[in-house]
């Protein structure tokens, strides 16, 4: 059964600080891994990684993934009271998307 | 990317009604998604909207709960049937972003509609 863990499950750190968040999966054909943000609703698109060992990078956000040990990171570094939110790590696996459970970050001013 | 819109945005409703919800989005796309999200959850899909054709629905999910329209290739509508607090969450519909050189693809969310089953 295809399957996406994410860790840790809730993570709170002091404005300033550089924050990881891990997301591992088990899927039977691998297109894709989706990194997204969740504030309130809707969730919005961060990156997609498909290729191993290439980092994405957005401003203090970058990404990178692993397709031999099966898992990405994300990390948010010098972070802000505005990055507290869920972030959610997707698998496309056949065009399905799996969700992990999210990882919900709170960052203290 | 594409921008979607859904309404309502959120709805208090009582057990035993229906309730509509609709996804517009400013282009045409092939397929479109109905996500719910319960409280404190992942994201669940519960059908892929399939224009002319029925939707297809995930295990767990069935069409006399949750129907769902697809008239065209911009607009699709998902209904909640015979509400029960178990309905309360957040819906979900998305769709398709352009596709990476190797064929894989990220997928786009409207805004949410957040329900209450009272």
């Amino acid at each position: 059964e295809d399957k996406v863990v994410q860790s840790p499950l809730s993570l709170v750190v002091h404005e300033g600080d550089t924050v990881t968040l891990n997301c591992s999966y088990e899927v039977t054909n691998f297109r894709s891994l989706l990194w997204y943000k969740q504030e309130k609703k809707a969730p919005t698109f961060l990156f997609m990684l498909t290729s191993s060992g290439i980092e994405k990078k957005s401003g203090r956000l970058s990404s990178i993934l692993d397709k031999k040990e099966l898992f990405s990171i994300l990390n948010i570094t010098a972070t802000q009271t505005g990055d507290s939110a869920v972030y959610l790590c997707a698998v496309d696996s056949n065009y399905q998307l799996i969700w992990g459970a999210g990882t919900k970050l709170i960052i203290k001013p | 990317s594409a921008v979607i819109s859904q309404k309502p945005s959120r709805d208090i409703c009582q057990r035993g009604t229906s309730l509509t919800i609709q996804c517009q989005v400013d282009s045409q796309v092939t397929m479109m998604f109905w996500y719910r999200q319960q409280p404190g959850q992942s994201l669940t899909l519960i059908a892929t909207a399939n224009q002319g054709s029925e939707a297809t629905y995930e295990s767990g999910f069935v069409i006399d709960k949750f129907p769902i329209s697809r008239p065209n290739l911009t607009f699709s509508t998902l209904t909640v049937s015979n509400m029960s607090p178990e309905d309360s969450s957040i819906y979900l519909c998305s769709v398709l972003g352009t596709g990476s050189p190797r064929g894989s693809y990220e997928q786009y969310f409207g805004p949410g509609t957040r329900l209450t089953v009272t």
